[in-house]
């Protein structure tokens, strides 16, 4: 089944404590990006990767990591979590368009964060 | 940056009832997407469509890119459109930077 993984899918931890969520895909999609959804703020676009070993920042990109150094995988890390990164994380994966970047996007089931 | 406005925010429809969301945004796109969320938080993908129209049974799309605007149809609305309805748009010379609108939530009532 054509699908995006996330884990872990609910994750509570303390503040300054490492963490990555991880992100696979099993599509061979080019293009994979990262997301924060806040009540009232919508979804927030973190980071993105265009492919292999390209990735650039989205519009909330502090405080996070990430690094594609496969096709399939795409992890957010968090290297010293904050009561502000508590939100709800999606990973979504597309085609690649060239030039407009994500084709039509696959959700993975999201991962919900909070940092105490 | 680019804005990206939904509207309605809300919106309440009893079963069987028509609407349409609109999607403005302020700045010439090459990437817009429909999503819809369901209540239990899934997001799926409703339509590609940076111009032009599209259809997929009971929903169509419409953008005019020109104009800058899109719209979402849905007709003979059911209990499971219920959710947040969201579009996204990558600004042209742009490439991956996909933007999201606030989404506007349809409460459809049996």
């Amino acid at each position: 089944e054509a699908q995006v993984t996330q884990n872990p899918r609910y994750l509570i931890t303390v503040t300054g404590k490492k963490l990555t969520v991880t992100c696979s895909q099993n599509m061979n999609h080019e293009y994979m990006s990262w997301y924060r959804q806040d009540p009232g703020l919508g979804l927030r676009q973190i980071y993105y990767s265009m492919n292999v070993e390209v990735t650039d920042k989205g519009d909330v990109p502090e405080g996070y990591k990430v690094s594609r150094k496969e096709k399939r995988n795409f992890p957010l890390i968090l290297e010293s979590p904050s009561p502000n990164q508590t939100s709800l994380y999606f990973c979504a994966s597309s085609l690649s368009r060239g030039n407009s970047g994500a084709n039509v996007l696959t959700f993975g089931a999201g991962s919900r964060l909070t940092v105490l | 940056g680019i804005q990206v406005e939904q509207s309605p925010p809300d919106l309440i429809l009893q079963e069987g009832a028509n609407s349409t969301l609109r999607c403005n945004f302020s700045d010439s796109v090459n990437n817009l997407q429909w999503f819809h969320q369901n209540p239990w938080g899934q997001l799926i993908n409703l339509f590609y469509i940076p111009s032009g129209t599209k259809q997929n049974g009971r929903l169509s799309a419409t953008t005019v890119a020109t104009e800058r605007y899109s719209l979402l149809y849905i007709s003979s609305s059911q209990t499971t459109d219920s959710g947040v309805y969201f579009c996204a748009v990558v600004r042209r010379g742009s490439q991956g930077n996909l933007i999201f609108g606030k989404g506007t939530k349809l409460s459809v009532k049996p």
